[in-house]
């Protein structure tokens, strides 16, 4: 079975510095793809930035982004120039591959960042 | 936008009610999830549905049902509700193939 280790229950950061937030994860599939989730206090969670495993460039989506190191089996999140706003709970999450009907998400336990100005 | 809404933010209920919690998601998505979000434990998937009237159970069904009697609806069922199932439950839909969940705002649930 898969399963996502998130290893920093907590980060702290200041406003426009930059945060990596770890996460590995284990499998013995090569096909998946690998997520990085927002949650605000509060709020609803929303998508952050994927990667798909047979990519070996490394997915951005402007402040954040991914290092991807398929054979270490770790997906770190790098926010660049950090806002207020970027205060949440972060999920990194794992998906088998496509076109199974129904696959889940497999989630890590969270890393809370809190921004300080 | 995609929109994934729940019947309730927030629920009190006594232990041994039975609750339903409902989630609607709007883009005709195939799949649907129910997961269950505790401190400390990340999220952890109770039930998933592919299609209308099929459900698979997930990581943690017990003391848990589902229903899918229409595409867009999704309804967790907690028979007889404990104090163990005070939580936080996120409803989630995608389309199949598709990567991306989209979530709905959770339901915060109290069991007194």
């Amino acid at each position: 079975a898969q399963t996502v280790t998130q290893s920093q229950p907590e980060m702290s950061v200041q406003e426009a510095e930059t945060v990596t937030l770890s996460c590995t994860y284990d499998t013995s599939e090569s096909d998946y793809y690998l997520f990085w989730y927002k949650q605000p206090p509060s709020r609803q969670m929303i998508l952050v930035i994927r990667q798909e495993a047979y990519k070996q460039q490394n997915a951005t989506e402007n402040r954040f982004s991914v290092n991807f190191q398929k054979a270490a089996k770790s997906f770190s999140l790098k926010i660049s120039d950090s806002q207020l706003g970027d205060a949440a709970m972060y999920f990194c999450a794992y998906r088998s591959a496509p076109n199974q009907a129904g696959t889940a998400l497999i989630f890590g336990k969270g890393t809370t960042l809190s921004v300080s100005s | 936008d995609v929109k994934v809404t729940q019947s309730s933010r927030y629920l009190v209920k006594r232990t041994g009610e039975k609750v339903f919690l409902e989630c609607v998601q709007d883009m005709d998505h195939e799949n649907m999830f129910w997961y269950r979000q505790d401190p400390g434990l990340g999220l952890r998937l109770i039930y998933f549905s592919y299609d209308v009237k099929m459900k698979e159970k997930g990581d943690i069904p017990e003391g848990y049902s589902v229903s899918r009697e229409k595409k867009e609806r999704f309804s967790l069922i907690l028979e007889s509700a404990s104090t163990n199932q005070t939580s936080m439950y996120l409803c989630a839909s995608s389309f199949p193939g598709v990567e991306t969940q989209y979530f709905g705002p959770g339901t915060r649930l109290l069991v007194l």
